[in-house]
């Protein structure tokens, strides 16, 4: 099963509008990770945002946002005013460890959503 | 401050061959990862190397492996190359080891392998 799902392959938004990001896992540990990283055509993933499963705030980092919904096991990623250098892959992934009860960790990913920016 | 130098950042290789990529994390970085790019499997983790020792490993064959100096810098080698071994090899380092907190995979631009 997969334990990120990103629903959306391809997303359009206007310059200077918002746009969500949806990302859903799956995951019976408790405490675990979520993430966020941006992958523009050069190749590099830069991180964007972080989210704990402790943490009772949603997470801000300037115009990113991620709206933590833990019951419905939700991480969308809110951008706000976007901008032409927006446009990239944009990849949700959780911290899990790599065997149940193991010391050992690893980034999941989901299969990423490709966000253009219109002029 | 540098961030994560891969080297190279292409080439081209035939069946059978090997090669080696190399990773410089950030500095005062212990941890570094690899992972596997590809269009059908999307993003796939290789190895988590720690203090010079391979602390986690990926599902994949023998033929990958890779090894950490006390620099922290690490390689990977690819040993008799598939067609299907052709991807972004992605390499991350962190401060710590990724068990708990905020602590954040940093990633280079990656090395783009083609296998002909």
């Amino acid at each position: 099963a997969q334990k990120i799902t990103q629903t959306q392959p391809g997303m359009f938004v206007q310059e200077k509008e918002a746009v969500t990001l949806d990302c859903t896992y799956d995951t019976s540990d408790q405490s675990y990770g979520l993430f966020w990283y941006k992958q523009p055509s050069s190749g590099e993933m830069i991180f964007l945002i972080y989210q704990g499963s402790y943490d009772e705030q949603n997470a801000t980092e300037g115009r990113y946002s991620l709206n933590f919904q833990k019951a419905r096991k939700s991480a969308n990623l809110v951008i706000s005013a976007s901008q032409l250098g927006d446009s990239a892959m944009y990849f949700c992934a959780m911290r899990e460890a790599s065997y149940s009860g193991g010391s050992n960790y690893k980034l999941t990913f989901g299969k990423g959503t490709l966000l253009t920016v219109n002029p | 401050k540098a961030g994560v130098t891969q080297t190279p950042r292409y080439l081209i290789k035939t069946r059978g061959q090997q090669v080696t990529l190399s990773c410089s994390p950030i500095s005062g970085h212990r941890s570094v990862s690899w992972y596997q790019q590809t269009p059908g499997q999307g993003l796939q983790f290789l190895f988590e190397y720690f203090s010079e020792t391979q602390r986690n490993k990926g599902n994949f064959p023998g033929r990958f492996s890779g090894r950490q100096f006390s620099n922290s810098r690490s390689e990977m080698n690819v040993s008799t190359l598939e067609l299907g071994d052709s991807a972004l090899y992605l390499c991350a380092s962190s401060l710590d080891r990724l068990s708990s907190g905020a602590n954040v995979l940093t990633f280079g631009a990656g090395s783009r392998l083609t296998v002909l």
